[in-house]
């Protein structure tokens, strides 16, 4: 079973610039979170969507942070203009609401770097 | 505002000890619960989860955790820990399937050999 794949899974980058996370779903599934983890901060859940289309945005941080889901296998997390603070590991998760108990299953995650 | 907490933040133990984390959590009605564990530099998985039926979970790696409505709590336990343990562990919870998932702070498990 091919589970939640991102990608990159290293992405190293400079202050100012643009950085585009991507995340692919278990085939199925019709919820998509992206957390961000930090040790400061432990897992931060940022924006979740239902069927595409997004329902709480509210830990985004910011407007440099946008978050799309055009299709129901793929979603972006894009930071522009990128500060050293975005520094953590992005993950990506999905589950299928209609059955069973929300269960989320995690993608390996992107390790992020701003120089 | 929903929360979870896990009350130890690091934990110490050799092998062979027994392990038991805390969690516990402000919702009221019913929630379905969960554990995950991370090992260093990799993603979250499932551990053990509960909804329904007997409130005493067994999940994989010899893990169990007891749901105790009353007290809001959700431990985890496991009689005797290995050098393998050494991760970290994350408490969750949602108001059912669909819902969004509220994780707790984490638990870091270190187990000397």
């Amino acid at each position: 079973d091919a589970g939640v794949i991102q990608s990159p899974r290293h992405e190293v980058t400079e202050m100012g610039q643009e950085v585009t996370l991507r995340c692919k779903p278990i085939s199925g599934h019709d919820y998509l979170f992206w957390y961000r983890q930090t040790m400061m901060r432990g897992l931060e859940l940022l924006i979740y969507f239902n069927n595409n289309v997004p329902i709480d945005d509210s830990g985004m941080p910011e407007d440099r942070f946008s978050a799309k889901m055009p299709n129901a296998s793929f979603s972006t997390l894009k930071i522009q203009p990128s500060e050293p603070r975005d520094s953590a590991v992005y993950f990506c998760a999905s589950s299928l609401a209609g059955v069973g108990t929300g269960e989320l299953f995690f993608g390996e995650g992107s390790r992020l770097t701003v120089l | 505002a929903q929360s979870v907490s896990q009350h130890n933040h690091h934990v110490i133990l050799s092998e062979a000890a027994s392990l038991e984390l805390g969690c516990n959590y402000s919702y009221g009605g019913t929630v379905n619960l969960f554990w995950y564990v991370q090992y260093p530099g990799q993603h979250l998985q499932l551990l053990l989860k509960y909804f329904s039926g007997d409130p005493l979970v067994k999940g994989i790696k010899g893990f169990e955790a007891e749901f105790i409505k009353s007290k809001f709590s959700f431990n985890l336990r496991k009689p005797s820990v290995q050098w393998s343990d050494t991760a970290e562990y994350f408490c969750a919870v949602n108001k059912g399937a669909g819902n969004m998932l509220t994780f707790g702070g984490g638990t870091r498990l270190m187990v000397k050999p």
